[in-house]
């Protein structure tokens, strides 16, 4: 059974600092791996996906990696924004691709 | 805790059928809940906002009466799919926020509709 953690849980940082929100999987028989951000009582938004055969995708400010081997995928944000500060998800679909598993989640506070 | 239930897990229907998805929140009262779809090699991607007793929210792209949403009770969600095409094949997830904790989601484990 899959199993993903987030580490940290939450996460406090001031206004332009780069950080890295970490994403670890138990299972390495993934088909992607995605990475959300959740704003209070608002639905996700999907922000970068990885494909099994990849190893990063970019998006503005945002780059994700995905290490499948060590059940690892990291979630960089440069250059931090009050406008961050929301819940990240990240989230491993199985290979078969019907079975989504979330981590628990990194709550995020960018502080002016 | 916190428990959210999808059913079926499965569907295979013919084109031109409806289908309806429920969502249910097991041992908590939802005041939201959400619908996503994901189909295959793309990402998850928000359909609709559910509020108990009022209408859904639709995103952007997203037909309202094509994917009717009704949420009767804090406790249920469901979703039919109107006369289904093969192009509406995908995986249909729903999430459920509790009352009182606006910030945490639930997800449902999905349902896997085929359209034939």
């Amino acid at each position: 059974k899959q199993e993903v953690t987030q580490i940290p849980a939450a996460l406090s940082v001031p206004e332009g600092e780069n950080l890295v929100l970490n994403c670890s999987f138990t299972d390495s028989a993934i088909y992607n791996l995605q990475w959300f951000r959740q704003d209070p009582g608002k639905g996700l938004t999907s922000l970068l996906l990885i494909q099994s055969s990849q190893r990063e995708q970019t998006s503005g400010r945002l780059n994700a990696s995905l290490d499948k081997s060590s059940g690892r995928s990291t979630l960089y944000i440069a250059a931090s924004q009050p406008g961050d500060s929301a819940t990240y998800l990240c989230a491993a679909t199985n290979n078969a691709g019907n079975m989504l598993t979330f981590g628990g989640g990194t709550r995020l506070m960018v502080k002016p | 805790g916190a428990v959210v239930s999808q059913h079926p897990s499965r569907v295979i229907c013919k084109s031109g059928t409806s289908v309806k998805i429920e969502c249910r929140s097991l041992d908590f009262q939802a005041t939201t809940m959400f619908w996503y779809r994901q189909f295959p090699k793309q990402s998850l991607m928000l359909m609709a906002t559910s509020n108990e007793g009022s209408k859904a929210t639709y995103e952007q792209g997203v037909e309202k009466d094509k994917f009717l949403i009704n949420h009767a009770s804090l406790t249920l969600s469901t979703l039919t799919v109107t006369s289904a095409h093969p192009e509406d094949s995908s995986f249909y997830i729903c999430s459920a926020d509790r009352i009182h904790d606006g910030e945490t989601q639930y997800f449902g484990p999905g349902t896997r509709l085929l359209v034939l």
